[in-house]
């Protein structure tokens, strides 16, 4: 059964860095998200992407955010300069299409964002 | 603004009881989807159910059923015969129509199944 994939599965990094997270959608799928859960709370949405742009997003996701498309099979979550607050588990998604039953999200496992 | 609440925090059952999660959801649009997902202890989110709000139709499957409400705005989870494999944080979700597919999360229910 096809799957999201996500790498890396944990990711540790200093304050001030730049991180990339690294997601491959399910191949035939259109539409894909990234959103975060810090420890203990719940899922919030960051952004949606779609047609190789931003289609939504949150106003977590701010100017130190950006996503990308930057082949077939790849999409992007950078994070500029990260900071404490940061530390969370991302995931990605991706769904079919806008029609009735085709849009159910499908997650990937996550990537655990640990900024010290 | 869209709203998801999961009231339980936390619930904990013996294995073989049947349990309830409720999910109560605030929305201005006609038409919207709502859905469930199970977080095991791994962390991923997994993918359960998909309804629309036109579809007021329970549905079953297996151990699991679902009962949508529109009038209370409901959509609450129940499984039978619970096993401890079921153990693991469930979350309601509601995303609206119109373009805009954001899905907004309850705050989740962990569900403790003991044996």
């Amino acid at each position: 059964e096809p799957e999201v994939t996500q790498t890396p599965s944990h990711q540790v990094t200093q304050m001030g860095q730049e991180v990339i997270l690294r997601c491959v959608p399910i191949s035939n799928h259109l539409y894909f998200y990234w959103y975060r859960q810090i420890l203990g709370q719940k899922v919030e949405f960051l952004v949606s992407f779609y047609n190789n742009e931003i289609s939504e997003k949150s106003e977590i996701f701010d100017d130190q955010f950006s996503v990308e498309r930057p082949d077939g099979s790849n999409f992007t979550l950078k994070i500029r300069s990260t900071k404490l607050e940061d530390s969370a588990m991302y995931f990605c998604a991706s769904s079919a299409g806008p029609g009735v039953g085709t849009d159910t999200q499908y997650f990937g496992p996550g990537t655990r964002l640990t900024v010290l | 603004a869209q709203k998801v609440t999961q009231a339980q925090t936390e619930i904990s059952v013996v294995e073989k009881e049947d349990v309830t999660l409720d999910c109560v959801y605030e929305t201005r649009d006609t038409t919207y989807y709502l859905f469930w997902y199970k977080q095991p202890p791994s962390g991923e989110l997994v993918f359960l159910i998909r309804r629309n709000s036109f579809d007021e139709q329970n549905e079953i499957s297996g151990r699991y059923s679902w009962n949508f409400q529109k009038s209370t705005s409901s959509f609450n989870f129940t499984i039978t015969a619970s096993q401890v494999v079921d153990s693991a944080v469930y979350f309601c979700a509601l995303s609206e129509a119109g373009g805009r597919r954001a899905l907004t999360f309850g705050s989740g229910t962990r569900l403790q199944v003991q044996p």
